[in-house]
């Protein structure tokens, strides 16, 4: 089992849609969260980090954390054109000699004019 | 400017040839990561440096040789490579190993 799966797309929505993208993990013992978007031929860029389960909102973007569940989310609501992009989420656990983020694969959106 | 900067973005080199991907970071952070990025693939982590000593090598065959002669720069020098070493590798840095990591934009390398 891996220890992180992501559907990896593509999904497509129209313009002004509420997007919903997701992450399943096994390790119960990850605490921080994040999610990163990727334009096409890009770096990675932080949108939102998180540590423990709950909301937390940043303009258009909600990221959800359910550690019972082991499932985080990322909620943007009224999308754009602009937020086509590929959405990393990546966790990591706090343990001494331990540097290694798990990353998703990755969810290609696009979102349609 | 950005708070990490790679090059070349991208580079083309044959099986045989020795090449270097340079990256910068001016975000005043301790730590520096390589990262691997095939298609349909996770991120990979290759390397990691903190205050310029490597504390994680990722089972990286010899043919990917880093370098990080201060905390600001880090390098990765190619030799010998072969076609699936064809990806995108991203620098990027973190105030200390475990913080929140900023990647660069990346080179695209092309081993033919």
């Amino acid at each position: 089992q891996k220890e992180v799966e992501q559907d990896p797309g593509p999904l497509s929505v129209p313009e002004g849609a509420i997007v919903s993208l997701n992450c399943t993990y096994s390790n119960s013992a990850f605490q921080y969260f994040m999610w990163y978007r990727q334009y096409s031929r890009k770096g990675p860029e932080l949108l939102m980090y998180t540590y423990s389960s709950g909301n937390k909102e940043d303009g258009r973007f909600t990221a959800q954390v359910d550690k019972s569940s082991k499932y985080i989310s990322l909620f943007i609501r009224d999308s754009q054109p602009s937020d086509s992009a590929t959405y990393l989420c990546a966790m990591w656990k706090f343990a001494p000699g331990t540097y290694k983020y798990i990353f998703g694969t990755g969810t290609r959106l696009k979102v349609l004019a | 400017e950005t708070g990490v900067t790679q090059t070349p973005r991208h580079l083309v080199m044959g099986m045989t040839n020795k090449k270097s991907l340079k990256c910068e970071q001016h975000l005043g952070h301790n730590a520096m990561y390589w990262y691997k990025q095939s298609a349909k693939k996770p991120l990979e982590l290759m390397f990691v440096y903190s205050l310029e000593e490597r504390v994680e090598n990722n089972s990286v065959p010899s043919r990917f040789s880093p370098e990080c002669p201060n905390s600001s720069h880090l390098f990765l020098h190619l030799h010998t490579l072969q076609p699936e070493d064809s990806a995108l590798y991203l620098c990027a840095s973190s105030q200390d190993p475990g913080n929140t990591i900023y990647f660069g934009e990346g080179s695209w390398l092309t081993v033919v």
